[in-house]
């Protein structure tokens, strides 16, 4: 059973500074692999989304890497701002079911940004 | 603007009173799926819809009852709720499709208390 891991659990950083949130998953039969963000008590918000034949994407500050042989994606975020804080989610959509099945999701990163 | 929208966005109810929540998506979306999110656990599928009367289980579906009779609709009925289904629920729609495809989009979530 696929599972995905995000590390670390929590992160806390000056403004201005560049950061990289982990995600790992442990069966490497994804069809995509999708980053949220997640404000406290609301929904969810698509970032970036890779396909597996793809190696990153990127929107604005945002970067997300994809290496699927070794289960690993990263979200890099250049010069951090508060309004950065929130909680980022990594999910991926297994390969099963012609891609219909449903996400699993790691338990997040809840990231802070000092001003 | 393209969206999935949810209601009721708060319910508290008590042990055995049915309720439904609705989903409703403006994007003409094949795919469709309902989560839970809880403390610890984080965001599990309950039930997930490939298209107009397909429907199949999630990693959660005990307790849940879903329906697709239209395209767009896709609401969550809980029979008999528990205090354990307690949580706060998310609808989820997504295409096939183009280069972003089953990008999955959510909606704002619903706060549920069983008492």
């Amino acid at each position: 059973k696929q599972e995905v891991t995000q590390i670390p659990a929590a992160l806390s950083v000056p403004e201005g500074e560049n950061l990289v949130l982990n995600c790992s998953f442990t069966d490497s039969a994804i069809y995509n692999l999708q980053w949220f963000r997640q404000d406290p008590g609301k929904g969810l918000t698509s970032l970036l989304l890779i396909q597996s034949s793809q190696r990153e994407q990127t929107s604005g500050r945002l970067n997300a890497s994809l290496d699927k042989s070794s289960g690993r994606s990263t979200l890099y975020i250049a010069a951090s701002q508060p309004g950065d804080s929130a909680t980022y989610l990594c999910a991926v959509r297994p390969t099963s079911g012609g891609g219909a099945d449903g996400l699993t999701f790691g338990k997040g990163t809840h990231l802070i940004i000092q001003p | 603007e393209a969206q999935v929208t949810q209601n009721p966005r708060y319910l508290i109810t008590v042990t055995g009173k049915k309720l439904t929540v609705t989903c409703s998506q403006n994007m003409n979306h094949e795919y469709m799926s309902w989560y839970r999110q809880d403390p610890g656990l984080g965001l599990r599928q309950i039930y997930y819809s490939m298209n107009v009367e397909v429907t199949d289980k999630g990693d959660v579906p005990e307790g849940y009852k879903v329906s697709r009779k239209e395209k767009r609709n896709f609401p969550l009925i809980l029979e008999s709720p528990s205090p354990n289904q307690t949580s706060l629920y998310f609808c989820a729609s997504s295409y096939k499709g183009g280069g972003t495809s089953y990008e999955q989009y959510f909606g704002p979530g619903t706060r549920l208390t069983v008492t």
